[in-house]
């Protein structure tokens, strides 16, 4: 069974540039979660989607969304990039939400330049 | 608010010495508890979890933790450490609760000397 596959896996985007984030999750799985990961504040969670839903959402700025399609397969977008915003962004996948593991991905490297 | 306390930023072991990296949590309640490992430039890999039931977890790479109610703790521990064990250790919980939001600690780097 292919894991969790996050496209691309690196990325160079300019200060004020938008960037979208592909993530494809383990096949039967129906939630999705992103967690953007940096040295000073660690793995933060951003959202999770589950059935095209978002059911939870982090402690982020407007500027960071997500959607969900029919086939599970979740984009992340971020709009107005900022220096700050540079960062390895994983995805999760798990069957349902709630009580079961997340399974990450390799994540996607975003450098704001 | 929940949140999850790894006190060693930094551990280095001798290949083949024991290991356990230590992992407290603060919720009201028996969260779902997680460890996972993280390769340099890696996603994270499951070791091993709790849900429910015997407090002692087994997971792969022969890693366990063990869950203490009375402490708020989820240690991991491996009784022999291989140089390949050498990465970011994070422990996690997860609420019993309809979501799917993990809260990490800060992550603990392991070093394995030969």
């Amino acid at each position: 069974k292919a894991g969790v596959t996050q496209t691309p896996r690196y990325l160079i985007k300019t200060r004020g540039q938008q960037v979208t984030l592909s993530c494809s999750p383990i096949s039967g799985h129906r939630s999705v979660s992103w967690y953007q990961q940096t040295p000073g504040q660690g793995l933060q969670f951003l959202f999770e989607y589950f059935s095209e839903t978002q059911r939870n959402k982090g402690n982020f700025p407007g500027r960071f969304s997500g959607r969900q399609f029919s086939n599970s397969r979740s984009e992340m977008n971020v709009s107005t990039l900022e220096l700050g915003d540079s960062a390895l962004y994983l995805c999760a996948s798990s069957p349902r939400t709630g009580d079961t593991e997340a399974f990450f991905g390799q994540g996607t490297r975003l450098t704001v330049v | 608010a929940q949140s999850v306390t790894q006190p060693d930023i930094h551990i280095t072991v001798s290949e083949g010495a024991s290991l356990e990296l230590r992992c407290n949590y603060s919720y009201g309640a028996t969260p779902y508890l997680f460890w996972y490992v993280q390769s340099p430039g890696q996603g994270l890999q499951l070791l091993l979890k709790y849900f429910s039931g015997d407090t002692l977890v087994q997971g792969i790479k022969g890693f366990e933790a063990e869950f203490k109610r009375s402490q708020s703790s989820f240690n991991l521990r491996k009784p022999s450490v291989h140089w390949s064990d050498a990465a970011e250790y994070f422990c996690a919980v997860g609420l019993p609760s309809n979501t799917g939001k993990l809260i990490f600690g800060q992550g603990t780097t392991l070093q394995v000397k030969p």
